[in-house]
């Protein structure tokens, strides 16, 4: 199984801050990798697809890199509604998340 | 647009099983993969397996193997997640999820409601 790790855990940021979240596979996963982000108490929602790509809908704030092992989520301006928890998912075998990383106010 | 909607919060007993319900409206079902996803309280996300309705056949995580089913009916546009022996950890929402892309387990762009399976003695 493919593992994916995420860093870090947790952030504390402040509007208008630029925001990088990283993860990292287990083994080569090529561009099969999407980010989500989930608000308490809602369904995670698809920022990211195929490491870079932008979902319709998403500000273009968010962009997403990566190939291989590693990747990094950037949220380029962040916004009050930003904070919430960001998750990777590798889609190159059986799907699975990341950890997660909180944003926070700081 | 795509409408994820699933069944309502249970409650179950320590060994029991439990099955919950997805309805997929505005969209094509059976060409698209739905995935069951769950989530602890607190914990972050897990993704437990999958169906592509018109293949038939589901995927599952090794760790479920044994205690899942995943089963879509076609003329209800409805899929189906079936857990057994129901333990204290497997309480967590439960999301179905479909995918993006036609045939494939690749992204999860539509999102149910989730539903929340507390498992109590």
């Amino acid at each position: 199984d493919i593992q994916m790790t995420q860093s870090p855990t947790s952030l504390s940021a402040s509007i208008g801050d630029r925001v990088t979240i990283s993860c990292r596979a287990s083994q080569t996963i090529s561009d099969n990798l999407n980010w989500y982000q989930q608000k308490p108490g809602k369904a995670p929602k698809l920022l990211i697809y195929a490491a870079s790509n932008l979902q319709s809908g998403v500000p273009s704030r968010f962009s997403g890199s990566g190939s291989g092992t590693d990747f990094t989520l950037t949220i380029s301006s962040l916004q009050p509604e930003d904070f919430a928890t960001y998750y990777c998912q590798q889609s190159d075998t059986t799907p699975s998340f990341g950890g997660g990383t909180k944003v926070e106010i700081k | 647009q795509v409408q994820l909607v699933q069944s309502g919060a249970e409650v179950k007993k320590p060994g029991s099983s439990v099955k919950v319900s997805c309805k997929a409206s505005g969209g094509a079902f059976s060409t698209y993969a739905f995935n069951w996803v769950r989530q602890a309280p607190g914990l972050g996300l897990e993704w437990m397996g999958g169906i592509i309705p018109i293949f038939g056949s589901a995927h599952y995580v090794e760790k479920f193997q044994g205690r899942i089913s995943i089963t879509a009916d076609e003329s209800s546009s409805t899929v189906y997640m079936d857990l057994s022996g129901l333990r204290s950890d497997d309480t967590a929402v439960y999301y179905c999820a479909r995918d993006r892309e036609m045939a494939k387990f690749k992204s999860l762009e539509h999102w149910g409601q989730g539903t929340l399976v507390t498992v109590s003695s």
